[in-house]
């Protein structure tokens, strides 16, 4: 059975600084990777996705995670982020053998000015 | 405009009268779900569907129902609602494979008392 741990609820950041949300999965088989954007009153937006290939996957607005599978981690980074950035993150994993994506609990990203 | 539709958004019931969240998608997606969020628990799969009248218990199915009749539609039925169901409830779809993510509804609210 495949998990996810999301260690941080809240991560509070100042406007412009860097921001890393840390995401850690626990699988026996290849698993796919994704992160998810939910905007207050909102519903999830997939912000991005790793299949394959490239261990590094980009966002449009900015973001982007690696994959270690050594360290079994999918951490999500920005260089600098917008007070539009608040928002919760959720991390989730699946597997080419279940269409079933299981999350982590979230961490809420509040920017500040 | 690719989309899962839920409804209603907000919804206040009291305990024990049956009620039924509506979901439709228009990607033509054999895989669709529920989940319901809660806070520091992320989000609980429901009940999932495979393709129509294949469906198949979740995480926490207790006390839900689903059916999928038609292909497009995937309605969620609290036959008798009580507080603990009280939820923040998303329906989402995927074509089949694992490798998709989801598309998400905007949510429904729902508040038992």
């Amino acid at each position: 059975a495949q998990s996810v741990t999301q260690l941080d609820s809240q991560v509070p950041v100042f406007e412009e600084a860097p921001v890393e949300l840390r995401c850690n999965y626990s699988s026996s088989v290849s698993v796919y990777l994704f992160w998810y954007v939910q905007y207050p009153n909102q519903g999830l937006q997939l912000l991005l996705k790793y299949l394959s290939g490239s261990t590094l996957v980009e966002s449009i607005n900015g973001f982007e995670a690696e994959f270690n599978k050594s360290q079994t981690s999918f951490h999500l980074r920005k260089p600098s982020v917008h007070i539009s950035d608040t928002a919760e993150y959720f991390c989730a994993v699946s597997t080419w053998n279940t269409d079933k994506l299981i999350f982590g609990t979230g961490t809420r990203l509040q920017v500040f000015p | 405009e690719a989309q899962v539709t839920q409804n209603p958004r907000y919804l206040i019931t009291v305990t024990g009268k049956k009620l039924t969240v509506t979901c439709s998608q228009n990607m033509n997606h054999e895989y669709m779900s529920w989940y319901r969020q809660d806070p520091g628990l992320g989000l609980r799969q429901i009940y999932y569907s495979m393709n129509v009248e294949v469906t198949d218990k979740g995480d926490v199915p207790e006390g839900y129902k689903v059916s999928r009749k038609e292909k497009r539609n995937f309605p969620l039925i609290l036959e008798s609602p009580s507080p603990n169901q009280t939820s923040l409830y998303f329906c989402a779809s995927s074509a089949v494979g694992g490798n998709y993510g989801y598309t998400f509804g905007s949510g429904t609210r729902l508040t038992v008392v």
